[in-house]
């Protein structure tokens, strides 16, 4: 168990529809990371963030937004769902200050996410 | 200038062999390496990882072999069991300017143990 909790563990949902999915950090950790991985790809860095802030932003599309809170839970926004953003879903939680230690990333279980 | 390139894409090994899966960087700024394991269902979960300075780092059956000269790094896997059946990732950290560390993603092989 890595510390880090993510619910729902699956969601089913239509073609159009906005849906939230939440993760909860390692207790200390201050950064909150999000990746998708479909089956015939490897994981997608989404965007993080650091302590409430945007941090670093990967292939995230304008469909997606992502928050913070102050409470270090973060919710990824997925919006006018499509058919290809049918996939895993994870969050990854590292610990301090970008810059301190080596960043080492703890996983989430996951949502999976499927678009009918 | 900032990718991980790993091969194999995937690997089948026998019960008791030896699984090896490298991986290549071109950015001397990396500065620390982890691998990380994950099963089907799951999220992936820090194996084992190496600094530069270290040429091999070994966890039981997992050793981390690190070539700095060559910019490459290797994980093998000693009497590989059908547990080990998994997809793993290496990956490489990067210090950016300004002190953020970003952690750059190899794209994963998947291997499987036969019993």
């Amino acid at each position: 168990d890595s510390g880090v909790t993510q619910t729902p563990k699956h969601l089913i949902t239509a073609t159009g529809q906005r849906v939230t999915l939440r993760c909860s950090p390692r207790s200390g950790d201050l950064s909150v990371y999000w990746y998708q991985q479909s089956l015939d790809q490897g994981l997608q860095f989404l965007i993080q963030y650091y302590n409430g802030e945007e941090r670093a932003k990967g292939n995230i599309l304008e469909r997606f937004s992502a928050q913070q809170f102050p409470d270090l839970h973060s919710e990824l926004n997925l919006s006018s769902l499509e058919l290809g953003d049918s996939a895993l879903y994870f969050c990854a939680s590292s610990g301090g200050f970008p810059g301190q230690g080596h960043n080492e990333q703890f996983f989430g279980p996951g949502t999976r996410l499927t678009v009918l | 200038q900032q990718q991980v390139k790993q091969s194999p894409q995937s690997l089948i090994v026998q019960k008791g062999g030896i699984s090896i899966i490298n991986c290549a960087y071109e950015n001397t700024a990396f500065d620390y390496f982890p691998w990380y394991q994950q099963f089907p269902g799951k999220g992936p979960a820090l194996l084992i990882a190496i600094r530069p300075d270290v040429s091999e780092k070994k966890e039981g059956r997992f050793t981390i072999s690190f070539n700095k000269s060559a910019k490459q790094f290797s994980l093998h896997i000693m009497d590989s069991q059908p547990g080990d059946s998994a997809t793993y990732f290496c990956a490489a950290i990067l210090r950016n300017a300004g002190n953020n560390r970003k952690l750059i993603w190899g794209l994963g092989t998947s291997l499987a143990v036969n019993p």
